[in-house]
C-alpha cells in the first residue's frame, strides 16, 4: 500500500472555527490532491499540488486553502468552517501527471455543527 | 468536459452470482480508465486499470475491458463473495489544465455503486 497518512481521522468542530487537515506521504511523489466525498457526488477535487509551494484549485475550491512546504506534506485548511463542508476528505498522491492511478489515504471524517 | 456515468445502485446479489456494473464515459482525449473499490471506513483502493482501447484490466477475479467504440468500461465478476461487498467507483484519468496553463492528472469519478452480497 502507498504510504499515505491522513490526520486526524475524525474531527467534530463548530461553525466558524478554523480546521486544518494533514496529508503525509512517504513515497516522494510529486503530485498530491485533496478530494471531498459526498453521497451522490462521488469524489470531487478541491485542490492539488504539482510540487513544493506549487498548488492550484480544483472544481470545488471555494472556502478551502492549501499549502505544501515539503514534498511529503500537503495541508488543507478551512479558514472558517461551515456546515456545508461536513464531508469525508481524502488525500491522494501520484508519481506522474497523467494516465497513472492515484493512490488514496484512508480519509478524514469531518463534522461541522 | 470529461464525465463518467455508472449504473445506479444499490446492487444486491447472492453469493456466487454474476456481477456487472456498467460504466460509460465521455472524454475529449485518450484517457486511462480505472475501477476503484472502497470498503467501509477505508479509502479508495485501485482495483484494476486499462490505459488504451481494447485493454482488459483484471484483478481478484474482476475484469473490465476498455471499449472505445462504445465508450464503456463495465466491471464484471463471475462469482461474487460476501467479502466483495463495498462501493465501486469507475474513473478516468486525463490531462487537465488550470487557468495558468499548468497541467495535472485529472481524475474524474462516477458517483459510485454500492454492492451488497448476501450469503
Amino acid at each position: 500500500d502507498a504510504g499515505i497518512t491522513q490526520s486526524p481521522r475524525h474531527k467534530v468542530t463548530e461553525t466558524g472555527t478554523p480546521v486544518t487537515l494533514r496529508c503525509h506521504q512517504t513515497e516522494n511523489h510529486r503530485y498530491m490532491y485533496w478530494y471531498r466525498q459526498d453521497p451522490g457526488h462521488g469524489l470531487r477535487l478541491i485542490h492539488y499540488s504539482y510540487g513544493v509551494k506549487d498548488t492550484d484549485k480544483g472544481e470545488v475550491s471555494d472556502g478551502y486553502s492549501v499549502s505544501r512546504s515539503k514534498t511529503e506534506d500537503f495541508l488543507l485548511t478551512l479558514e472558517s468552517a461551515t456546515s456545508s463542508q461536513t464531508s469525508v476528505y481524502f488525500c491522494a498522491i501520484s508519481e506522474f501527471r497523467s494516465n497513472q492511478p492515484q493512490h488514496f489515504g484512508d480519509g478524514t471524517r469531518l463534522s461541522i455543527l | 468536459g470529461d464525465s463518467v456515468t455508472q449504473m445506479e445502485g444499490p446492487v444486491t446479489l447472492s453469493e456466487e452470482a454474476f456481477l456487472t456494473i456498467n460504466c460509460t464515459y465521455t472524454a475529449t482525449g485518450y484517457p486511462s480508465l480505472f475501477w476503484y473499490v472502497q470498503y467501509p471506513g477505508e479509502g479508495l483502493q485501485l482495483l484494476l486499470k486499462a490505459t488504451k482501447a481494447d485493454d482488459k484490466g483484471s484483478n481478484k477475479g474482476f475484469e473490465a475491458t476498455y471499449r472505445k467504440e462504445t465508450t464503456s468500461f463495465h466491471l464484471e465478476k463471475g462469482s461474487v463473495q460476501v467479502s466483495d461487498s463495498a462501493v465501486y467507483f469507475c474513473a478516468l484519468s486525463d490531462l487537465g489544465a488550470n487557468a495558468g496553463g499548468t497541467s495535472y492528472g485529472k481524475l474524474t469519478f462516477g458517483q459510485g455503486t454500492i454492492l451488497t452480497v448476501h450469503p
